[in-house]
């Protein structure tokens, strides 16, 4: 089954402590990246690549970094969380050159720091 | 920078009733795409619909369809024959075209409570 797996589903830390979100997709994708889900503000993107070893900012990528030394994983880390990196997290997927492609996402990471 | 904009932030329907969900975006773009996704409480995201800028007819996928106003910037989103099962929060989002990473866009969200 085509997917993107993200893990932990749930995740609950406390400040500083670094933490690392998993994300993995089986449909040879090039496009991967990151967002970050907050009330009132939708979806934003954190961190998005192009291909093995690319990688840029997206709109939030303050206290965030991202690898991608193998195409079919992308993981997302804090090194330093805060409080105010609360919030749902989703990691997504897209073939390159297909701009119509929807977007594959996966089920989302809710992370909470204390 | 591209915007979009979801003014509604919750909106209710009768069971069988048909309601409108809008959006609008801000672009200078010519080549474009729009996307309403669906979010239920599984906070799975769901491709609902999907609409070419440069088509101009409106993309229907059963019961969902869109009516583009590419002039004005506008890009609703109309549910038929509501179901219990449409309850989700529902996100619209843009694409640029050309090189765009995947990256989309997303408006606030807007919640969608659908009554018996």
């Amino acid at each position: 089954e085509a997917q993107v797996t993200q893990n932990p589903r749930y995740l609950i830390t406390v400040t500083g402590k670094k933490l690392t979100v998993t994300c993995s997709q089986n449909m040879n994708h090039e496009y991967m990246s990151w967002y970050r889900q907050d009330p009132g503000l939708g979806l934003r993107q954190i961190y998005y690549s192009m291909n093995v070893e690319v990688t840029d900012k997206g709109d939030v990528p303050e206290g965030y970094k991202v690898s991608r030394k193998e195409k079919r994983n992308f993981p997302l880390i804090l090194e330093s969380p805060s409080p105010n990196q609360t919030s749902l997290y989703f990691c997504a997927s897209s073939p390159a050159g297909g701009d119509s492609s929807p977007l594959h996402f996966g089920n989302g990471t809710r992370l909470t720091v204390t | 920078a591209q915007t979009v904009t979801q003014s509604q932030p919750e909106m209710s329907v009768q069971e069988a009733e048909t309601v409108t969900l809008s959006c609008t975006y801000d672009t200078s773009e010519s080549d474009y795409y729009l996307f309403w996704y669906k979010q239920p409480p599984s906070r799975q995201m769901i491709l609902v619909i999907r609409q070419e800028a440069y088509k101009q007819q409106n993309a229907t996928e059963n019961r969902f369809s869109v009516n583009f106003q590419k002039a004005a910037k506008s890009f609703s989103l109309k549910i038929s024959d509501s179901q219990l099962g449409d309850a989700a929060m529902y996100f619209c989002a843009y694409r640029i075209g050309g090189t765009s990473y995947g990256k989309l866009t997303f408006g606030q969200g807007t919640i969608l409570t659908v009554h018996p």
